[in-house]
């Protein structure tokens, strides 16, 4: 089973910056198969980013997602108080689905 | 627009079985390029992917699960059902449904997860 590791566990930043997001694989992940979801809390998770890269309908192009190799990285620019959430990462590999520990963004 | 409303008894005993189902509206259950499964998440914890029900019939479970799953298809009312059994308190989590997208573009498939229910707390106690 592929295992995703995100780091930092918490990141807190202010209105206007920059976050950047990693997620790294235990073992190669088709990048088709990559997607990153946003959690607010008491919300239901929200595709933001399917195949490493594309944004999600309706997804503001302040979310951007990248690959290099097994490493994987979620950047939200302009920070707004409204990205306050937790990040997952998921991919798809030999018929399961796994899921990153999640990273949780803090606006000050 | 898609929904996706999940529906059952919020509470459940040990050893019970656990059952939810999954109520698509605004949408066919029966298209080509989605399937249908379930996620759930303990609470103050992280998601966990229970198991995925394809338009064959077939069904991918996750190994890690120590309660046995069954999950099934009612095309007819366009819904969709888990089945828990033997559950434990470790069981307790909120369980979301949710539509499992494969579709290919060029060369290159994909796979996602585009709606999600609002998901439903279960809680296993005697």
């Amino acid at each position: 089973e592929i295992v995703l590791t995100q780091s930092p566990g918490i990141v807190s930043l202010s209105p206007g910056e920059r976050a950047t997001l990693s997620c790294r694989a235990s073992q190669s992940v088709s990048s088709g198969y990559l997607g990153w979801y946003q959690q607010r809390p008491g919300q239901a998770p929200r595709l933001l980013i399917y195949g490493a890269s594309i944004r999600a309908t309706g997804i503001p192009d302040r979310f951007s997602g990248s690959e290099s190799g097994t490493d994987f990285t979620l950047t939200i620019s302009r920070l707004e108080p409204e990205d306050s959430a937790v990040y997952y990462c998921q991919q798809y590999g030999d018929s399961v689905y796994t899921f990153g520990q999640g990273t949780k963004l803090e606006i000050k | 627009q898609l929904q996706l409303q999940e529906s059952g008894p919020g509470l459940v005993k040990p050893s019970e079985t656990l059952s939810l189902t999954c109520t698509v509206s605004g949408g066919s259950i029966n298209t080509r390029d989605h399937y249908w499964g379930w996620i759930r998440q303990p609470p103050g914890k992280g998601l966990e992917w229970i198991g995925t029900v394809y338009r064959s019939g077939s069904i991918d479970y996750n190994p890690s699960l120590r309660s046995p799953v069954t999950i099934s298809v009612d095309t007819s009312k366009n819904q969709f059902s888990l089945n828990l059994s033997s559950v434990t308190a470790a069981d307790t989590a909120v369980y979301y449904c949710a539509r499992h997208v494969r579709v290919v573009s060029g060369s290159v498939w994909y796979r996602y997860l585009d709606y999600w229910g609002r998901g439903a707390l279960v809680t296993v106690s005697s």
